[in-house]
């Protein structure tokens, strides 16, 4: 059963426009949420976190929501870049949930495309 | 700063053939991860060191899987017999600090390129 979900498998947004990648997860004792993101032939690389006590955290061009009552959340690139084509994965974790801390529970990835 | 260095970077075998990987994690860094991808899936972790203690193995196959961390630094992951399935890519990743909630950049996981595995 999978607890972290990304829906679609892939996005295609234009230069300039805003990318908006979702994420939902079931554990409710999961309260810690990272993106990476992932280049062909490379490992995934950090890109943003957020913890359960805030509901939004910015970085430059990324920004993550959270919204625990609904378990979602998203992350909002403005505006997108070529560059920023890449596999993007939602990571969740948390002290109690199950796991031993540190453990990682990753979606199945998101594929965004930016088109020139 | 040198990144989480991973060989071989392919390595084809054909089923019940044994294969290792080899990592080397970032400079200083206590915690050492090895994840399973598998195409079209996140990461899936397999286990994770603190030093050169195991802290979770739950989700290593150990019938076939065998992982260690001497000296705590370097790691090997090992597959013996392997078969069809662990047709994957194999990452390694480390952390300065040992886990727990991400309140800091100590915690945060740093990956290597991985080892694509083909088991044929």
């Amino acid at each position: 059963d999978q607890q972290v979900k990304q829906n679609s498998p892939s996005l295609s947004v234009q230069e300039g426009r805003i990318s908006i990648l979702n994420c939902d997860y079931t554990n409710s004792m999961f309260d810690y949420f990272l993106w990476y993101k992932k280049y062909p032939a490379e490992g995934p690389t950090f890109l943003i976190s957020i913890s359960s006590i805030k509901d939004k955290n910015e970085d430059g061009r990324f920004t993550v929501f959270l919204n625990k009552s609904a378990k979602h959340l998203s992350l909002h690139i403005v505006p997108s870049q070529p560059g920023d084509s890449a596999v993007y994965f939602c990571a969740a974790s948390g002290m109690n949930y199950g796991g031993s801390q540190g453990n990682l529970i990753f979606g199945k990835g998101t594929k965004l495309s930016v088109k020139p | 700063e040198a990144g989480v260095a991973q060989s071989p970077r392919y390595k084809i075998i054909e089923k019940r053939q044994s294969v290792a990987f080899w990592c080397n994690p970032i400079s200083g860094h206590a915690t050492l991860y090895w994840y399973q991808q598998i195409l079209g899936q996140g990461p899936k972790l397999l286990i994770q060191f603190q030093n050169n203690g195991v802290v979770d193995d739950s989700q290593l196959p150990k019938d076939r899987f065998s992982a260690e961390r001497l000296k705590g630094v370097d790691s090997t992951l090992k597959i013996q017999p392997a078969k069809l399935e662990d047709s994957a890519v194999y990452l390694c990743a480390s952390s300065l600090g040992s886990g727990g909630l991400y309140v800091n950049a100590k915690n945060i996981q740093y990956f290597g390129a991985g080892t694509r595995l083909s088991v044929l």
